[in-house]
């Protein structure tokens, strides 16, 4: 069965500073990896994605996420947080065995001033 | 090319109603999903297909039906609604299993 996790349903950073939000994932065969924001009123829009190759994936909005295969990982980083950046994020996984895609539970991220 | 679309915003039904939530989309993705979000829980998939005449079930299937005649649709079927299905239902499409998935505004729904 395939899961994925999102420990901390909240994460504070002051602007400025580097911010991490985390993810783990269950999965049988290769894990395909997503990252989804969710904007206040808004859709889901799509951040970056590993499928495969380099483990640093870099995508929109300066954002970047690193796969880890030991730790079965895949952590949403970004070196400088913009107070714009406050948001809900979301994990996303789906193994080379399976067809769906399933998402965690959310980690809102609030960048202060 | 209007991506994701889905009709209605915002719905209220009564204990026991049916209805159907409408999804399209104009990309000609073979891929499509159902998934509700509730606070606390994320986003659930409900239901998906991966083309034309094929569906599965996600992680919360009971109480849903879904058919896909279509490439373009994927309607979404509340049997007898309950109050446990008050959510915000969100449609997506993709390309493929591996592909960005686009999604539409949603539907709230609220069941008395």
């Amino acid at each position: 069965a395939q899961s994925v996790a999102q420990p901390e349903d909240q994460v504070n950073v002051a602007e400025g500073n580097p911010l991490t939000v985390k993810c783990t994932y269950s999965v049988s065969g290769n894990p395909y990896l997503f990252w989804y924001v969710q904007y206040p009123n808004r859709g889901l829009q799509f951040l970056l994605k590993y499928i495969t190759g380099d483990n640093l994936v870099k995508g929109s909005y300066g954002f970047e996420a690193e796969f880890n295969k030991s730790q079965t990982s895949f952590h949403l980083k970004k070196p400088s947080a913009l107070v714009s950046d406050s948001a809900l994020y979301f994990c996303a996984v789906r193994g080379s065995s399976a067809s769906k895609i399933i998402f965690g539970s959310g980690t809102r991220l609030s960048i202060r001033p | 090319n209007a991506g994701v679309t889905q009709t209605p915003k915002f719905q209220v039904l009564k204990t026991g109603q049916s209805m159907t939530l409408q999804c399209a989309q104009d990309m000609n993705h073979e891929y499509m999903s159902w998934y509700r979000q509730d606070p606390g829980m994320g986003l659930r998939l409900i239901h998906y297909s991966v083309g034309a005449g094929i569906t599965d079930q996600g992680e919360v299937p009971n109480g849903y039906n879904v058919s896909r005649s279509t490439t373009e649709d994927f309607p979404l079927r509340l049997l007898s609604a309950a109050p446990s299905q008050t959510s915000v239902y969100f449609c997506a499409s993709s390309a493929g299993g591996v592909e960005t998935q686009y999604f539409g505004p949603g539907t709230r729904l609220l069941v008395l």
